[in-house]
């Protein structure tokens, strides 16, 4: 079945320093492909998608390239901020659209 | 616009008790989902709901139960909660399970069973 495989956290890093979280999936065919987040104690909100192969979605200063061949759809921000701290999940819908299989989520903590 | 919006926010039972938790969308979405999160276990889906009236099993649907009486609104029941129950609830809607459909997520209820 479809799965999602993220690098496992936490995170930590300090201030304007670069990211990146790896997330991996499985699936059939070519899906779309997110990336959520969720803030200390709030729900997850969308961050970025990509619908198709070769897209790259970008939102806040985060990317994320839709990679076929190597089935992977990592996270970038070339300079992190303290309010950036957050939980980031990776998903992707089942073949039916139906619902969304999470990745377990990454924990980033930046620092001052 | 609220959005998706979940009561209670925090909730203690002790095991054996039965609560129901309310999730509401003023989105005029058809999609609706419970999810629990759990420590390094990501979000996993309990049941959802493809129109009023229509519910269907998740991942984890054991010992719940849900009702989507109207369309704006989804329950989660727990007949006789457990410790295991203990979890942070999310519920999400979305408008058309199509590519590149977006989930909205309410606050999340935190539920402890003692």
């Amino acid at each position: 079945g479809d799965s999602v495989t993220q690098m496992e956290g936490p995170v930590t890093l300090s201030e304007e320093a670069f990211l990146t979280i790896n997330c991996t999936y499985t699936a059939t065919g070519y899906p779309s492909l997110f990336w959520y987040v969720q803030y200390p104690g709030e729900g997850l909100q969308l961050l970025l998608k990509a619908t198709k192969a070769d897209d790259k979605g970008s939102n806040k200063g985060f990317e994320a390239t839709y990679r076929k061949e190597t089935t992977s759809f990592h996270l970038e921000k070339g300079s992190v901020q303290v309010s950036d701290s957050a939980v980031y999940f990776c998903a992707l819908p089942n073949n039916a659209g139906n619902m969304l299989t999470f990745g377990g989520g990454t924990r980033l903590m930046v620092k001052p | 616009n609220a959005g998706v919006t979940q009561t209670p926010k925090f909730r203690v039972l002790k095991t054996g008790q039965s609560m129901t938790l309310l999730c509401a969308q003023d989105m005029n979405h058809e999609y609706m989902y419970w999810y629990r999160q759990d420590p390094g276990m990501g979000l996993r889906l309990i049941h959802y709901s493809v129109g009023e009236g229509t519910t269907a099993k998740g991942e984890v649907p054991d010992g719940y139960n849900v009702s989507r009486l109207k369309k704006q609104n989804f329950l989660l029941g727990l007949e006789s909660a457990a410790p295991s129950q203990t979890s942070v609830y999310f519920c999400a809607s979305s408008y058309y399970p199509g590519e590149g459909y977006e989930q909205y997520f309410g606050p999340g209820t935190r539920l402890t069973v003692t």
